[in-house]
């Protein structure tokens, strides 16, 4: 089964909000990573977190770890229409980072 | 970054046939990984790429359906064989890159196949 579990499934926001993505994992891990993913396209890397980071910034992302709780968040502040797309978080497990294990994905819509 | 590209971007396929996908990545990367990506889910490991040597395969995947390859440190390529509708997914490829002792997964743009 998957390692991670997302939610919302679906968030539809309006241009400006802010959008909270969570993710919620099952075993110990070396380090969490974001993606994005265009509908039908390739991920694009947006953002790593080690285990024993708490959070993260980069641009208009921030990124949360809980490893007592073994959850993250992703936050997307002043979103654009051009954020819509499915968000996965990746798990890295304890002592390998190379085998990720993903989550089972958020798609989120921006509306202009 | 790593820059990781794949071709075809896209194909449609007839049953019982096979298709090559090929994933060429840039010499930063260590590691190169397949995953398959059914329509609506997730991504799912199929195989780690091992140079000069057969691939780490995943629990359910096997080589003789997901062949793959990869002849040097840069290259790589996996084969869906016998095809069958159910194999209509997108494959991505995925290159693993050290950066400041940090491994980061890069992923290509992906191969969307169908097949009819």
């Amino acid at each position: 089964s998957q390692q991670g579990e997302e939610d919302p499934q679906a968030l539809s926001i309006q241009e400006g909000e802010n959008a909270t993505m969570n993710c919620s994992y099952k075993t110990s891990i070396n380090n969490l990573q974001w993606y994005r993913q265009n509908s039908g396209r390739g991920l694009v890397h947006l953002i790593l977190i080690r285990s024993n980071e708490r959070e993260k910034h980069s641009g208009r992302l921030r990124v949360t770890l809980d490893t007592s709780k073994k959850s993250s968040s992703l936050l997307i502040t002043a979103s654009r229409a051009a954020d819509t797309a499915s968000y996965f978080c990746a798990t890295g497990i304890s002592g390998s980072a190379r085998q990720l294990t993903f989550g089972s994905g958020t798609q989120l819509t921006v509306l202009p | 970054s790593a820059v990781i590209s794949q071709k075809p971007s896209r194909d449609i396929c007839q049953r019982g046939t096979s298709l090559t996908i090929q994933c060429q990545v840039d010499s930063q990367v260590t590691m190169m990984f397949w995953y398959r990506q059914q329509p609506g889910q997730s991504l799912t490991l199929i195989a780690t790429a091992n140079q000069g040597s057969e691939a780490t395969y995943e629990s359910g995947f096997v080589i003789d359906k997901f062949p793959i390859s990869r002849p040097n440190l840069t290259f790589s390529t996996l084969t869906v064989s016998n095809m069958s509708p159910e194999d209509s997914s997108i494959y991505l490829c995925s290159g693993l890159v050290d950066q400041q002792n940090q491994e980061t997964q890069y992923f290509g743009p992906g191969t969307r196949l169908l097949v009819l």
